[in-house]
């Protein structure tokens, strides 16, 4: 079973729509989590994090986690074709110092 | 822009040569981080430095090793390389004892191994 599992894509969604990206992750004492946009050719970049059961909100970007279920979600809003990425999940563990695991991404695409 | 900068963007190399990546961390941060990334995949912890001292290893041979220096800049080194070291090598700057652990990625170096 792998640390940090997502589904690897494509997600098509139509533009303006709501894209859903989902990540479980296995070690149950993970206590950080992370979304990184990874533009083709480019470096990870930061999109947000979250510490505690909920929803956090950030423009367009909600992230959600529930760590009873040990699942990670990521909503975006009205997504445009600048939002044609691979999402990336990642975690930090209690156990595992202070390094990040990954998902191996979701590939999303927004169409016109 | 996260501040932190990596050097070179592309290197080719042949099997069995070494190579040294630098990175420069954000201003204010004072540990790093190197990850690889194959092609298709999330990037893979190899090791991170602060305070000068390795603070945690991935699952990588001793080949790999770094370095970090006084002003919190990094150098990872692989020895005899492999044709399966091709790949996009990361450094990830933050600020260990700060109020969260976020990783901030430099743009990468590409790795070819021919």
């Amino acid at each position: 079973q792998k640390e940090v599992e997502q589904n690897s894509g494509p997600l098509s969604v139509p533009e303006g729509a709501i894209a859903s990206l989902n990540c479980t992750y296995s070690d149950r004492v993970s206590q950080s989590f992370f979304w990184y946009r990874q533009y083709s050719g480019k470096s990870p970049e930061l999109i947000m994090s979250i510490y505690s059961n909920g929803d956090k909100e950030d423009g367009r970007f909600t992230a959600q986690l529930n760590k009873a279920s040990q699942y990670v979600s990521l909503l975006i809003r009205d997504s445009q074709p600048s939002d044609s990425a691979t999402y990336l999940c990642a975690a930090i563990s209690l156990r595992g110092g202070n390094k990040l695991t990954f998902g191996t991404g979701t590939q999303l695409k927004v169409e016109l | 822009e996260t501040g932190v900068t990596q050097s070179p963007t592309h290197l080719i190399k042949t099997r069995g040569q070494q190579v040294t990546l630098r990175c420069s961390s954000q201003s204010g941060h004072n540990t790093v981080s190197w990850y690889q990334q194959a092609l298709g995949q999330g990037p893979q912890f190899i090791f991170q430095y602060y305070r000068e001292e390795e603070n945690g290893r991935g699952n990588f041979p001793p080949r790999f090793s770094g370095l970090q220096f006084p002003n919190y800049s990094s150098e990872l080194n692989v020895n005899a390389l492999e044709l399966d070291d091709s790949a996009l090598y990361l450094c990830a700057s933050s600020l260990w004892g700060g109020r969260t652990d976020t990783q901030y990625f430099g743009p990468g170096t590409r790795l070819t191994v021919l």
